[in-house]
């Protein structure tokens, strides 16, 4: 199976940068995603990274290193409305019957304040 | 494009009662994902669909639980003799194929009294 490890909650200040990291063990790899869920609501895909390296898409990035088995979600220029909290999924080896199962997380829970 | 929808989106229910939740998948998903997600948790797999046939069912608990998803498009969680501990979120996900990013559903919140 798979072992996720990410902390469980950050405080930031509006217009600042934070870094969400997420550390993974995985007997096998087949990508790595982070997903934002604001509270009583459903997960929202962020990014997807399955090859080592930075994807940038606006205020959000995040980095992949599978060597280290590592990831972090960058969030820069912080506003209100990224409190949330934030989840790190990791796709691990072909399971059963074809299947490519994602294990969550538990989320960081972020929260920005003015 | 519409989205994952879910129905109902709260169940309020009796300990030993019968639930059914429902899912509907982006239209041309073929890949269907039930998940349980529990207050401070991330959702955990319970059943996975491709097409109609569940592909893998590694994920649910006990015998107590069953999905269906007849016409490989809408879904269904049986839930039977249902138990406090069965509270939580359930939430639907589809994608276009398997290993695709996949999109959730609002959920349902169930409760069990």
């Amino acid at each position: 199976g798979q072992n996720i490890d990410q902390p469980t909650e950050m405080t930031a200040t509006e217009g600042a940068i934070v870094q969400i990291n997420c550390t993974y063990q995985t007997s096998g790899f087949n990508g790595l995603f982070w997903y934002q869920q604001h509270a009583g609501e459903a997960p929202t895909f962020l990014s997807y990274n399955v090859l080592d390296g930075l994807e940038e898409k606006g205020r959000f990035s995040s980095f992949l290193s599978r060597s280290k088995g590592y990831s972090y979600l960058l969030l820069k220029e912080l506003q209100m409305k990224d409190s949330a909290s934030y989840l790190c999924a990791v796709m691990g080896p072909e399971a059963a019957g074809g299947s490519y199962i994602p294990t969550f997380g538990r989320g960081t829970s972020l929260i920005v304040h003015p | 494009g519409a989205g994952v929808s879910q129905t109902p989106s709260n169940k309020v229910t009796e300990k030993g009662k019968y639930v059914e939740l429902r899912c509907d998948p982006i239209s041309g998903h073929t890949a269907l994902y039930w998940y349980r997600q529990s207050l401070g948790q991330g959702p955990e797999f319970l059943i996975y669909f491709q097409g109609t046939g569940a592909a893998d069912d590694s994920g649910l608990p006990n015998d107590r639980f069953f999905a269906v998803r007849p016409e490989g498009s809408v879904s269904t969680l049986k839930i039977q003799r249902t138990e406090r501990g069965d509270s939580a979120v359930y939430l639907c996900a589809s994608s276009p194929t398997v290993r695709e990013t996949q999109y959730f559903g609002p959920g349902t919140r169930l409760l069990v009294l």
